[in-house]
Formats: structure tokens, sequence, C-alpha cells
């Protein structure tokens, strides 16, 4: 089946604009994880939805991030008055059940470049 | 704040050769542990878990945890080219399903 996807797959913006990306995670996945790839690094978590459970937001580096999932599908992470140091690739991952031990199914990436 | 460490390198090894890929965490209550490879410019893929003590060996790649000394390695033996990539160390926190991730350490089989 398909597997996770993200767009855009790229985005260039001007420092100050809104910017949001979208994931739609493997059909029947209830669990769905933001993270982010700053150039050389590891993956820095950011957010998590369960299902109709609080997401958590313990990763988020600053309100000026937020993220939504609505339907318990779709989710898109938002970005307001980027800033330089937001550039990144943000990869978005499904799971089956969020529970423990669970492979994570990442999908492409969104490489953001914020000029 | 938990910390997950891997050397960056690159890894160079010959064809053939056994990989050494070693990860050490901080924290005690991490129960399972993730090893993703990632390719350049593409995301990360499921190499192998493992949870309890001691080896889990799926076709060429092996994972070795020891959780009193908070270290966990994979080894690839008969290291092929396509091996070559940056391989990430994600121990699963407890009561937390979100990973930590390393750095990595790039592994590059010279041909």
């Amino acid at each position: 089946g398909a597997g996770v996807s993200q767009s855009p797959s790229n985005k260039v913006t001007e420092k100050g604009k809104d910017v949001e990306l979208r994931c739609d995670p493997i059909s029947g996945h209830t669990a769905l994880y933001w993270y982010r790839q700053s150039l050389g690094q590891g993956l820095e978590f950011l957010i998590y939805f369960q299902g109709n459970s609080a997401p958590d937001k313990s990763g988020l580096p600053s309100d000026r991030f937020s993220a939504e999932r609505t339907g318990g599908s779709v989710s898109t992470l938002t970005i307001q008055r980027t800033q330089q140091e937001d550039s990144a690739v943000y990869l978005c991952a499904s799971s089956p059940n969020g529970g423990g031990r669970e492979t994570q199914y990442f999908g492409p990436g969104t490489r953001l470049l914020v000029l | 704040q938990k910390e997950v460490e891997q050397n960056s390198g690159p890894l160079s090894v010959p064809e053939g050769a056994i990989a050494s890929l070693n990860c050490t965490y901080s924290d005690r209550g991490s129960q399972s542990f993730f090893w993703y490879r990632q390719y350049s410019g593409k995301s990360p893929e499921l190499i192998m878990f493992i949870y309890s003590n001691g080896d889990k060996e799926d076709g060429r790649f092996t994972a070795q945890l020891n959780k009193a000394s908070q270290y966990v390695s994979l080894l690839i033996r008969d290291s092929q080219p396509s091996d070559s990539a940056t391989y990430l160390c994600a121990p699963e926190e407890a009561g937390r399903r979100a990973l930590t991730f390393g750095s990595g350490t790039r592994l590059q089989v010279q041909p």
C-alpha cells in the first residue's frame, strides 16, 4: 500500500513568513510523529499524535510551531514567523497503534529553506 | 536531557569486512532500541530493533544490547558498498513513544 506522503517536497520562504507542511500517514495508522533534521544532525522530535489523545507537544522548540491532526488522519505542521534557524528537513512518520516497539515509517520529508 | 551518543565517523571498512557501529544512551528507563539506516537525501528506514539484553540477528545484521552498560551496537557482516549510509541509533524512552535519535554514524564501504 501507499507509504507516508508529505507535501510540499521543498519549500523556500522568506524570513517572517508563515509556512504549512502537510503529512498524510499510512492508512489505518493511528500514531503520527513529526521530527526535524538539520543539516548533518540526527532527528529531533517535535510532536506526537495518538488517536484522540492529547498530543505530546514536548518537542516543539517555540510557540511559533504548532500542529493539528484532523479526523485522525492528515496532519499539518505550521511554523509562524519563520526564522533562518528553522531551515531543516521536516519528517513525518506513522506507526500502527503508537504502542511500544513499533516501527515508525517515515515519509520523504519537506525540505524547508528560510532566506 | 536524554542523550544518545554515536561516533559521527565516517567509519570506513573494505567490502566483505565487518562494520561495527556503537551507541551509548543516558536514559536508564529506555527499553527498546531501534537502528535506522538513512541514505543521503533520503528518509530513515528501520533496520532492526532489540529490547532484550544480548544479541539479535537478522541476516547480515546483528544488534547487541547491554542495558547495564547503556550500550547498544549494530554489526554488519560481509559489508557491501550498498551498506554505505548513515546509521541512526534510537532508544525508545520509557513512557514515551517518540524516539530520541543519535546524530548517526556515517559508514563507507570501500569496494
